[in-house]
């Protein structure tokens, strides 16, 4: 069974520039979960779908940031513009819905640094 | 905040001993779950355990959970070079939401 994929692993970029993120969840994992998570922290939520509906982005700076799940598959999660305390992972997981409130498959995470 | 603590923050130990990192939280659970993140990767899930449960093993591994004093705790045998990573609790509150810790950074010295 393929993982969560994430691209691109690594990207820099100059302030007030944008930048996108893309997450291919587990094959029929109908949860999609982006993280945010600063060096030396736990994951933050920003966004959470369930298919291709929004359950949670209370948490998501929504003057800069951006998601999309438009076919309940794949995921988008864009910045711009983007300031320096950007500078961070960004994870995405997905959970499947059998068997209730169990744990998440991680991606290998996409780094931003924010010059 | 409904973030769960994790304490130590770092604990660097040799390879060969017993590495115990704990977890507090502060609301009811459903389940409680450790994960590991190796640098630079995503997350791993290790284990989880039921909030109706008060121990489990899986290998290496064994967890507690004492929902009465709100915490539980990660411990690991016989620790090896690749068990160098940080680890962070993460527990499913009773409204469905997935609260984190901050994580405990373990080194295992050769």
């Amino acid at each position: 069974e393929a993982g969560v994929a994430q691209s691109p692993r690594y990207k820099i970029i100059e302030k007030r520039q944008s930048v996108a993120f893309w997450c291919n969840p587990i094959s029929g994992h109908a949860t999609l979960y982006w993280y945010q998570q600063i060096l030396g922290q736990g994951p933050k939520l920003l966004i959470q779908f369930q298919n291709n509906g929004v359950v949670d982005d209370s948490q998501l700076p929504k003057d800069r940031f951006s998601a999309e799940r438009l076919k309940g598959v794949d995921s988008t999660l864009k910045i711009q513009p983007a300031k320096l305390e950007d500078s961070a992972v960004y994870l995405c997981a997905s959970r499947g819905l059998a068997g209730g409130l169990r744990e998440l498959f991680f991606g290998e995470g996409s780094r931003l640094t924010v010059l | 905040s409904q973030q769960g603590e994790e304490d130590p923050q770092a604990l660097s130990i040799q390879e060969g001993e017993n590495a115990t990192m704990n977890c507090s939280y502060k609301t009811s659970i459903n389940n409680l779950q450790w994960y590991r993140q190796n640098s630079g990767r995503g997350l791993v899930h290790l284990i989880l355990i039921r909030s109706n449960e008060r121990e489990k093993h899986s290998g290496r591994l064994r967890v507690t959970l004492d929902t009465s004093k709100k915490s539980s705790s990660l411990l690991i045998t016989a620790s090896r070079a690749a068990d160098t990573a940080s680890y962070f609790c993460a527990l499913w509150d009773s409204n469905y939401q997935l609260i984190w810790g901050a994580g405990t950074k373990l080194i295992i010295k050769p």
